[in-house]
């Protein structure tokens, strides 16, 4: 697509119920990363991938958060049993092939705003 | 521990005049630097960047500073418009080609930048 979709754009969600968050990045992009910003803060980073694997998992808070790729493309962070601290706007981002002699900018989607009462 | 710092939460600019949004950063392996615009209910826009072979890139109204021996970096922003409010994140990475490794950019905590007209 022309650029980073992200679904929903809102969520709702009871305290203790998963949630599925969608990421379709930029064709061709074959990182793609996961950043969440709770209110007034900045933004956190929580996983990235570069095709399929992830490299670096190193940001996701807790055993409840998990995601994956697949065919190089979509991505799907989820967290199981929210709580209220999880409320937040996660975002995700992609950008070109990585370790080639040119640096590259990630691309951001809308982010998804997650509330969780 | 904050690696990238962006220690002024605000900043308002009447119209016409020079923004300078500052950033500093911790780790020596950073080597590519960019700084990204947020407007509310929004994903970032990249804006800029530079490589820590250069000590500034221009782009119209926007030119980033890199002083590698500080390890910091500025935005400067001149006209400032009013179109230009918004928050503005600079974020850190370490490029493919030092091959050390997690290729994820560490964002700071953002400037609320406010022009006035």
């Amino acid at each position: 697509g022309a650029g980073v979709s992200q679904s929903p754009s809102n969520k709702v969600t009871e305290k203790g119920k998963d949630v599925e968050l969608r990421c379709d990045p930029i064709s061709g992009h074959t990182a793609l990363y996961w950043y969440r910003q709770s209110l007034g803060q900045g933004l956190e980073f929580l996983i990235y991938f570069q095709g399929n694997s992830a490299p670096d998992k190193s940001g996701l808070p807790s055993d409840r958060f998990s995601a994956e790729r697949t065919g190089g493309s979509v991505s799907t962070l989820t967290i199981q049993r929210t709580q209220q601290e999880d409320s937040a706007v996660y975002l995700c981002a992609s950008s070109l092939v990585l370790g080639s002699l040119e640096n590259t900018e990630a691309f951001f989607g809308q982010g998804t705003r997650l509330t969780v009462v | 521990d904050q690696q990238v710092k962006q220690n002024s939460p605000s900043l308002s600019v009447q119209e016409g005049r020079i923004s300078i949004l500052n950033c500093d950063y911790t780790n020596s392996m950073f080597d590519y630097f960019l700084w990204y615009k947020k407007y509310p209910a929004e994903g970032p826009t990249f804006l800029i960047s530079i490589s820590s072979i250069k000590d500034k890139n221009e782009d119209g109204r926007f030119t980033v500073f890199l002083n590698k021996s500080a390890k910091h970096l500025s935005l400067h922003i001149v006209p400032s418009q009013p179109g230009d409010s918004a928050v503005y994140f600079c974020a850190a990475s370490v490029s493919g080609r030092l091959g050390s490794g997690t290729y994820k950019y560490i964002f700071g905590t953002g400037t609320r930048l406010k022009v006035l007209a």
